[in-house]
Parts: structure tokens; sequence; C-alpha cells
């Protein structure tokens, strides 16, 4: 079974660019999540979607970054303009849903590795 | 030994040896806990989980512990392996329905052959 696939793997962008990550989950999963991830620190949640609808989006800074997920299946997470301090790696995970032990697992991918200069 | 490198807790091993990566978590409230294994260059791969209303769970070669008395967590690896070298975190989440997975900063395991 195929996991979380992301792309690109790295971009390279100059600051005040626009920049979007791709992620396609585990087939069947319905909760999408993105994370941000900083060198030497552990992920942080940007924003979690259960099917369509993105239920928690409160870490996201929504006045550069929006994200997506039309049908429910695969997602993009776009930044513009980009600054310097985007600079990290953006993980896409996911998950079967919500209900008990085994459901809730995060399935990570391997993440796009950002570097605005 | 344990030592705080540049930017994680480093924990350096023999190959064959035991070892046990700490974890304090912040929220008495939290009744879920996972541990993740992050090689480089790689996303985090999903180890071991355990839920509040239990204190020890075995997996292969590994075994997490929970101390919800200090907010304790601990990942033991039993006849550790090169391979098994990476960064390891603790998650922890509360409260039932749409709520977040919190990751902690992570431990380094160094293993030698």
């Amino acid at each position: 079974e195929a996991g979380v696939v992301q792309s690109p793997r790295y971009k390279i962008i100059e600051k005040k660019q626009p920049v979007a990550f791709w992620c396609n989950p585990i087939s069947g999963h319905n909760t999408l999540y993105w994370y941000r991830q900083n060198l030497g620190q552990g992920p942080e949640l940007l924003i979690r979607y259960e099917n369509e609808e993105a239920v928690d989006d409160s870490q996201l800074p929504k006045d550069r970054f929006s994200a997506e997920r039309l049908k429910g299946v695969d997602s993009t997470l776009k930044i513009q303009p980009a600054e310097l301090g985007d600079s990290a790696v953006y993980l896409c995970a996911s998950s079967l849903g919500l209900g008990g032990p085994g459901l809730e697992t995060q399935y990570f991918g391997p993440g796009t590795r950002l570097l605005v200069l | 030994g344990e030592s705080v490198g540049l930017h994680l807790p480093t924990l350096s091993v023999q190959e064959g040896d035991n070892s046990i990566i700490n974890c304090a978590y912040s929220n008495s409230a939290s009744d879920y806990f996972i541990w993740y294994k992050q090689e480089s260059g790689k996303g985090p791969q999903f180890i071991i989980d355990i839920r509040s209303n239990m204190d020890k769970r075995q997996g292969q070669r590994v075994t997490v512990l929970l101390n919800k008395t200090v907010k304790h967590l601990s990942l033991q690896i039993a006849a550790t392996q090169p391979g098994d070298s990476a960064v390891y975190f603790c998650a922890e989440k509360w409260g039932s329905g749409y709520s977040t997975l919190t990751f902690g900063k992570g431990t380094m395991l160094l293993v030698s052959p």
C-alpha cells in the first residue's frame, strides 16, 4: 500500500514569491493534516481536514497561507508571498478518522523542504 | 550517555545495548500518547502508542511506559541497532473529537556499531 505522497520534495524560492505544496493521502483516509517542522523541532499543526472540511485551521497564518482539499482526497497548501521565516519542512499526514485506537494514528509523508532566500 | 546538543538532546549508545528515551508531557488531561521515529530526510514514522488507562504497552523490541503522576513517558528500545539511529518524538493528545496532536522537541538517538 502506498504511503502519503508529497511533492515537490525540495523547493528553493526567493522571498515574496508564491509556492505550493501537494499531498496525496493514503487511500481511504478521511482526515488530512498539514504540519510545519522547523529545524530541531517537532511538527506543528497548521490545518486539519475532515474530508473536504477544514475543522482546525487556528494555527494557519491566514494572511499568507491557504489550503484546500476540494474533493476530499488530495490537498494543496499555498504560501503567497513567502517570507524568510517560512523556511521549514512542510509535512502532510493522514489518518482513517476519529473514534478510537488505530483510527486516529497519523501517517506522515516525506515532507517538502522549503528554503526561502 | 545523554547530553544536550545544539538543537536536540542526544543519546549515544552501543549496538546491542538497551536504550531509554524520556519525554515529559505538558497536559495532565492528555489521554493518548504516541512515539514517532524520524530519520534524516523523512517524515515521522509511527512506532507505538498508549492510552492513559494503561501504564505499559509492548511492541516489537519497543516498550512504552506512562507515568501519569509525574507526566512522564518513556520509550525503551531493546537490543538497539544502527538502524534505530534517528530523532524520536513523543506526542500527546487530549480531548475527544477534533483535537490536536502536540509534539515534543525530540531526542536524537545515535547507535554506534
